[in-house]
């Protein structure tokens, strides 16, 4: 059974970077899609992108300049990195299998980011 | 970007009951419709996928259809564990986009 387990600071600054990490067992990353959602207070939910079990990327356009998905396959890991983060960025960051159809068939169970000084 | 427009926000029905969720897709996703459940402080657990298609360990109480750009989730036979925030996703074009959320509430 796959499991997803997000991790990574709680609290980020404005203007930093915020940076998690997604860690995978029971699945290779090297196959499917591994994606970022996030679920902002008041319920909206935003998918941020991906990266493909051959390490191609795609990003949502409102995120483009400030986004960045990577992974280590030694380790079944993935990882998001948000540039120039707002209080706007406060969020619960989930990471998510996908299938190649973009459903999400898996989720990890959140990680909470607030974004203040 | 496809805007998801989804109704109602909040709704509370008694147990047994049949509720339905509605989604309209601003152009036409093709049946590229996922809906989701999301109980509070868990991540949320994909029901159906391409409108209509169960997922795997999901009670046949939760059902998918469409007509046109207008999608809908039914649930039979509510039962007490199914309070919980339900989303559509359409996973027809980039960006994904999600519904707005609606909160069900078991009486």
């Amino acid at each position: 059974e796959v499991q997803l387990q997000e991790s990574g600071p709680g609290l980020v600054k404005p203007s930093q970077s915020l940076s998690l990490t997604c860690s995978v067992t029971g699945y290779s990353i090297t196959s499917n899609y591994w994606g970022w959602i996030r679920k902002f207070p008041g319920n909206k939910m935003e998918w941020m992108g991906y990266i493909s079990y051959s390490g191609s990327t795609s990003y949502n356009p409102s995120l483009k300049s400030r986004i960045s998905i990577t992974r280590d396959t030694s380790k079944n890991q993935f990882f998001l990195q948000l540039n120039s983060v707002t209080t706007e960025d406060t969020a619960t960051y989930y990471c998510a299998r996908a299938l190649p159809w973009g459903v999400m068939d898996a989720w990890g169970q959140g990680a909470s980011v607030t974004v203040s000084s | 970007d496809i805007q998801m427009t989804q109704s109602p926000a909040s709704l509370s029905a008694s147990l047994g009951e049949t509720v339905t969720i509605e989604c309209l897709a601003s152009e036409d996703i093709y049946s590229n419709l996922a809906w989701y459940q999301q109980k509070p402080g868990k991540s949320p657990q994909l029901l159906i996928y391409d409108a209509s298609s169960l997922q795997d360990g999901v009670p046949s109480r939760f059902s998918g259809s469409e007509s046109g750009t207008q999608y809908s989730l039914e649930i039979n036979s509510l039962q007490s564990e199914d309070a919980a925030t339900y989303f559509c996703q359409q996973h027809h074009d980039y960006p994904f986009t999600f519904g707005s959320g609606t909160k069900l509430e078991i009486k």
